[in-house]
């Protein structure tokens, strides 16, 4: 089942802005992971943040948890044309069945950036 | 960087074939590899877990036999659609991860997936 739920569904900003998106999961976790998918391709892994940190900065990026409220932010700053894809919140949990970790994804944002 | 080359990128075939995606991690080996299955402007929906060597572990609701999956190597896990209708149409990508032990805690590589189109 899906854990994780990213807010807003759409997002369109003008080139130079800021975007956040944000994402609420169920469960305990053992991180929580943020992903970019171009359409109609395949994801590009952007940034992982464990269940004990609370914010983590990749270039333009920057991520935040709250194990509390089980939640978690991706900010963009200072976007460009190009960030415009679909933006993927997955939390990864164990699962004894399969004897591995997995992802479990949202159902993702989809940014625009107006040149 | 670890890279996953997925294969082919796009294919259409006719009702009642079936259509083999071949996942390869090119420079890591994958114990474990993902599939997993995107309809339109939809989220990733995890099909199985493929692990080398073994049975693959599939997800409530998918069937076993008509999404058969082969991990025969450490980098290569094969997805073969058989008997593909209209209904199978659909993006499908795989993912693998390329941590150490504690392998949870790394993100995950993925391929660039498979357009399947059945006519």
């Amino acid at each position: 089942s899906q854990q994780g739920e990213e807010d807003p569904q759409a997002l369109s900003i003008q080139e130079g802005e800021n975007a956040t998106m944000n994402c609420s999961y169920k469960t305990s976790i053992n991180n929580l992971q943020w992903y970019r998918q171009n359409s109609g391709r395949g994801l590009v892994h952007l940034i992982l943040i464990r269940s004990n940190e609370r914010e983590k900065h990749s270039g333009r990026l920057r991520v935040t948890l709250d194990t509390s409220k089980k939640s978690s932010s991706l900010l963009i700053t200072a976007s460009r044309a190009a960030d415009t894809a679909s933006y993927f919140c997955a939390t990864s949990e164990f699962y004894s069945g399969a004897g591995s970790y997995q992802l479990t994804f949202g159902k993702g944002t989809k940014l625009s950036v107006i040149p | 960087g670890a890279v996953v080359s997925q294969h082919p990128s796009w294919v259409i075939c006719k009702s009642g074939t079936s259509v083999k995606i071949e996942c390869r991690s090119l420079d890591f080996q994958a114990t474990t590899m993902f599939w997993y299955r995107q309809f339109p402007k939809q989220s990733l929906m995890l099909m199985a877990t493929s692990n080398e060597g073994s049975k693959a572990t599939y997800e409530q609701g998918v069937e076993k036999d008509k999404f058969l999956i082969n991990h025969a190597s450490l980098t290569l896990s094969t997805l073969t659609v058989t008997s593909a209708h209209p209904e199978d149409s659909s993006f499908y990508i795989c993912s693998a991860s390329h941590g150490g032990q504690t392998w949870g805690d790394y993100g995950y590589t993925f391929g660039s997936g498979t357009r399947l189109t059945v006519v």
